[in-house]
């Protein structure tokens, strides 16, 4: 079993839907998560950054955490044409050690 | 610019070449990754660098060799690659503990 498990879609979508992007995860030890957004021939960039569970808000994005189903969601309200990208779910490996286990990522178009 | 800078953007070798992929951070941080991203696969850890240490080498094949001069450069020294490894090379930086990363745009390697 993989320890971060995400739907690589491909997710299409019209302009202005809500967007609901997932991953599950196997180590319950886990406490901070993080959603990078990567655009084409670019490198991931940090979108969103969550400690323990609960609900985060920037902007038009709500990153959730339910640690208790070991299961993140990154919420994407009135999507644009300019949120087409590849989006990466992330946690902090437990062991202080600095190290990032990503998922596949999901990519994600969002058509005019 | 993100603080992280890469280069070459692109790179074209032969299997029996030598050659060089360098990342430079401006950010003042601590620790410097490398990445290998694939298609249809999740960014995978190859090297960990805390304050010019090498604390992790992920299995990776000796044909890649990395030097951290100093805590804002990091270097990927390649030969004898094989085709498979033709992908898209990360670097990243941190402060370390469980702060998200900066990454660079990447170099698109191509092993022909």
């Amino acid at each position: 079993q993989k320890e971060v498990e995400q739907d690589p879609g491909p997710l299409s979508v019209p302009e202005g839907a809500i967007v609901s992007l997932n991953c599950t995860y196997s180590n319950s030890a886990f406490q901070y998560f993080m959603w990078y957004r990567q655009y084409s021939r670019k490198g991931p960039e940090l979108l969103m950054y969550t400690y323990s569970s609960g609900n985060k808000e920037d902007g038009r994005f709500t990153a959730q955490v339910d640690k208790s189903s070991k299961y993140i969601s990154l919420f994407i309200r009135d999507s644009q044409p300019s949120d087409s990208a590849t989006y990466l779910c992330a946690m902090s490996d437990p062991g202080n050690t600095g190290k990032l286990i990503f998922g596949q990522g999901t990519t994600l178009q969002v058509k005019p | 610019e993100t603080g992280v800078t890469q280069t070459p953007r692109h790179l074209v070798m032969g299997m029996t070449n030598k050659k060089s992929l360098k990342c430079e951070q401006h950010l003042g941080h601590n620790a410097m990754y490398w990445y290998k991203q694939s298609a249809k696969k999740p960014l995978e850890l190859m090297f960990v660098y805390n304050f010019k240490e090498q604390t992790e080498n992920n299995s990776v094949p000796s044909r890649f060799s990395p030097e951290c001069p100093n805590s804002s450069h990091l270097f990927l020294h390649l030969h004898t690659l094989q085709p498979e490894d033709s992908a898209l090379y990360l670097c990243a930086s941190s402060r370390g503990g469980n702060y998200g990363y900066t990454f660079g745009s990447g170099t698109r390697l191509t092993v022909v």
